[in-house]
């Protein structure tokens, strides 16, 4: 069945850091990928998404491309900031399958 | 802003009550889905709805049960409450047909079931 890998965290950077959080993914046919983000005491909200293969989608400095080879979407950021402290999930496309989230902790 | 609510936002309650909790959407979308999310499960799928009176099962339906009886509103109720089902429930819904399309969810329900 589909399925989405994350690390989970916590993970602790210094504002301006660089970021990556892994995403890996097995699904059936090529579904649409997606970044959401969760400020705490809120929902979830889209980050970024991208539908097909070798797709950027990117948003708010955040970036992640669908890579079907090595079935990743990593999200990155070059320069983190204090207000970048959420929770990230990548999801499928297929409204099913989801991450375990990853919380991020961004220290000035 | 999706127009989605969520009610009750909060609640505490006793093992072996019912409980609902109601999400209402103002954009007459055609896709719902209940989640719960819990330290180290993520977000899970408990049931989706595809339409009024059309309703499917999720990854965590046990316990749980749902009624759609008009467009706007989609309703989970659980039974008789556990406190297994203590946790963050949040409502979404997806636009249009396509099943690839973005999810926008609700503020959540904080359960407490003691």
């Amino acid at each position: 069945g589909n399925s989405v890998t994350q690390m989970e965290g916590p993970v602790t950077l210094s504002e301006e850091a660089f970021l990556t959080i892994n995403c890996t993914y097995t699904a059936t046919g090529y579904p649409s990928l997606f970044w959401y983000v969760q400020y705490p005491g809120e929902g979830l909200q889209l980050l970024l998404k991208a539908t097909k293969a070798d797709d950027k989608g990117s948003n708010k400095g955040f970036e992640a491309t669908y890579r079907k080879e090595t079935t990743s979407f990593h999200l990155e950021k070059g320069s983190v900031q204090v207000s970048d402290s959420a929770v990230y999930f990548c999801a499928l496309g297929d409204g099913l399958t989801f991450g375990k989230g990853t919380h991020l902790i961004i220290q000035p | 802003d999706a127009g989605i609510t969520q009610s009750p936002r909060h609640k505490v309650t006793e093992t072996g009550t019912p409980v609902t909790l109601r999400c209402h959407q103002t954009e007459n979308h055609r896709y719902m889905y209940w989640y719960r999310q819990d330290p180290g499960h993520g977000l899970r799928l408990i049931h989706y709805s595809y339409g009024v009176k059309d309703t499917d099962k999720g990854e965590v339906s046990d316990g749980y049960s749902v009624s759609r009886s008009k467009t706007e509103d989609f309703l989970l109720t659980l039974e008789s409450a556990t406190s297994s089902q203590t946790s963050v429930y949040f409502c979404a819904i997806r636009p249009g047909q396509d099943p690839q399309e973005t999810q926008y969810f609700g503020p959540g329900t904080r359960l407490l079931v003691l």
